[in-house]
């Protein structure tokens, strides 16, 4: 069964280094997510992909972030300088059309 | 805007009993509704979905929930409940259209008791 990969599974940082995250999204799939979860708290949106671009983001993807779709095939999310409250488990996620979305299994991001 | 409401962040149900997980929505237009469980350092898997077709949806694991609009509810619910359904369940509503994104509930911890 096709499903969403993310790499690496958990990954510790210090504050103001760059981190990248990265997803390879189920391969028929057109549209791109990332979500964030921070501890106890709902999975809360980040930003959506379509055709190459950002179709969507919310007021949490800041400056700081951004994302790409570098070959085709991978989908990664950037931070480029990491605060503390950065720290959450990251979600990528995947849709055909109109279905319900794939989410990988998550990138537990600490940053210290 | 879209929202979404979950009542009770914990629920304890003992094994064998009822489970029902409450899931109220906000939106303007016709919205798709889902349920996803997520199990311990895990991602979200898709429990069920509502997309505007029937009702009363079935899912994985023997759950299902019930569209109503006159309640703006979609509850989900379980006859008889299983020590491997101990998880969190997130109630989640999307629009569709070119976004598809989801909004999520705060999530309810469901605990089951032997």
């Amino acid at each position: 069964e096709p499903e969403v990969t993310q790499t690496p599974s958990h990954q510790v940082t210090q504050m103001g280094q760059e981190v990248i995250l990265r997803c390879v999204p189920i391969s028929n799939h057109l549209y791109f997510y990332w979500y964030r979860q921070i501890l106890g708290q709902k999975v809360e949106f980040l930003v959506s992909f379509y055709n190459n671009e950002i179709s969507e983001k919310s007021e949490i993807f800041d400056d700081q972030f951004s994302v790409e779709r570098p070959d085709g095939s991978n989908f990664t999310l950037k931070i480029r300088s990491t605060k503390l409250e950065d720290s959450a488990m990251y979600f990528c996620a995947s849709i055909l059309s109109n279905t319900e979305a794939f989410f990988g299994q998550g990138t537990r991001l600490t940053v210290v | 805007a879209q929202s979404v409401t979950q009542l009770g962040s914990h629920v304890s149900v003992s094994e064998g009993a009822l489970v029902l997980l409450r899931c109220n929505y906000s939106s303007s237009v016709p919205p798709y509704l889902f349920w996803y469980v997520q199990y311990p350092n895990q991602g979200l898997q898709l429990l069920l979905k509502y997309t505007s077709a029937a009702t009363l949806v079935k899912g994985i694991n023997g759950f299902e929930a019930e569209f109503k609009k006159s309640e703006t509810s979609f509850h989900l619910t379980k006859p008889s409940a299983h020590m491997s359904d101990a998880a969190e369940y997130f109630c989640a509503v999307s629009l569709g259209g070119a976004t598809n994104k989801l909004i999520f509930g705060t999530g309810t911890l469901l605990a089951v008791q032997p």
